[in-house]
């Protein structure tokens, strides 16, 4: 069945990096646009970044523009989104979704990264 | 870009209709026909109940519907269920290769 399962979360110190993965399965990656959307703790969505399904058009939002980059492997069915630079208010849940037109068709089921000394 | 504007909260009784209203600007939801809604229960992750306004995916019931008018688009939920209970966002393009989510509202059955 169609799945994105997220990976790579943890507990960060500020300043610090993480990269968080997303893997892809029961659909046709490579033809896919992707996103990632956080959640953070009691608080609603915020997109955070979308990648074309060649890789080769990404765009950000201006909160993590500059610390965040994202990117894909293809050949993996894998997505990937790597944080630096790391700051109390990226403490959320992170979503990888499918994105069609601007909407989310499918979403995983999110890996939690907390950003604290 | 600012969020939209959506009411916390929203309530009705088992069998009646409830409308969530998502308010915007003449940069994203006036500007253009990709409003999306989400249903979110306590701790899931969120689910596609409407795209393009207007149109459900397969599987949404056809309880759930979308509309705009200027810069406010709608969702509406219609013969409500105890199972409609739950968070529901609204989504649109905001231009500038920017989406932007609405703060949310909480749906409850009473």
């Amino acid at each position: 069945q169609v799945q994105l399962v997220e990976s790579g979360g943890g507990l960060v110190k500020p300043g610090g990096s993480l990269r968080l993965s997303c893997a892809a399965s029961g659909f046709t990656f490579s033809n896919s646009y992707m996103s990632w959307i956080r959640q953070a703790p009691g608080k609603g969505l915020e997109w955070v970044s979308y990648i074309s399904s060649s890789g080769t058009t990404v765009y950000y939002s201006d909160s993590v523009k500059g610390r965040f980059t994202i990117s894909r492997d293809n050949a993996k069915n894998s997505l990937y989104l790597q944080m630096n630079s790391l700051r109390a208010e990226d403490t959320a849940l992170y979503y990888c979704a499918r994105e069609r037109d601007y909407h989310m068709d499918v979403w995983g089921k999110g890996t939690t990264v907390t950003v604290s000394s | 870009q600012s969020a939209l504007t959506q009411p916390p909260s929203a309530s009705g009784s088992p069998g009646q209709s409830v409308t969530i209203s998502c308010t915007g600007t003449s940069s994203d939801v006036d500007s253009y026909n990709y409003v999306s809604w989400y249903q979110q229960h306590p701790g899931k992750a969120p689910k596609l109940m409407i795209y393009e306004v207007s149109k459900r995916p397969s599987g949404v019931p056809d309880r759930f519907s979308g509309s705009k008018s200027d810069n406010t688009a709608s969702l509406t939920v219609s013969g409500l269920q105890a199972e409609d209970e739950a968070d529901y966002y609204c989504s649109s393009y905001g231009g500038s290769n920017n989406l932007v989510f609405g703060g949310g509202t909480k749906l409850t059955v009473l």
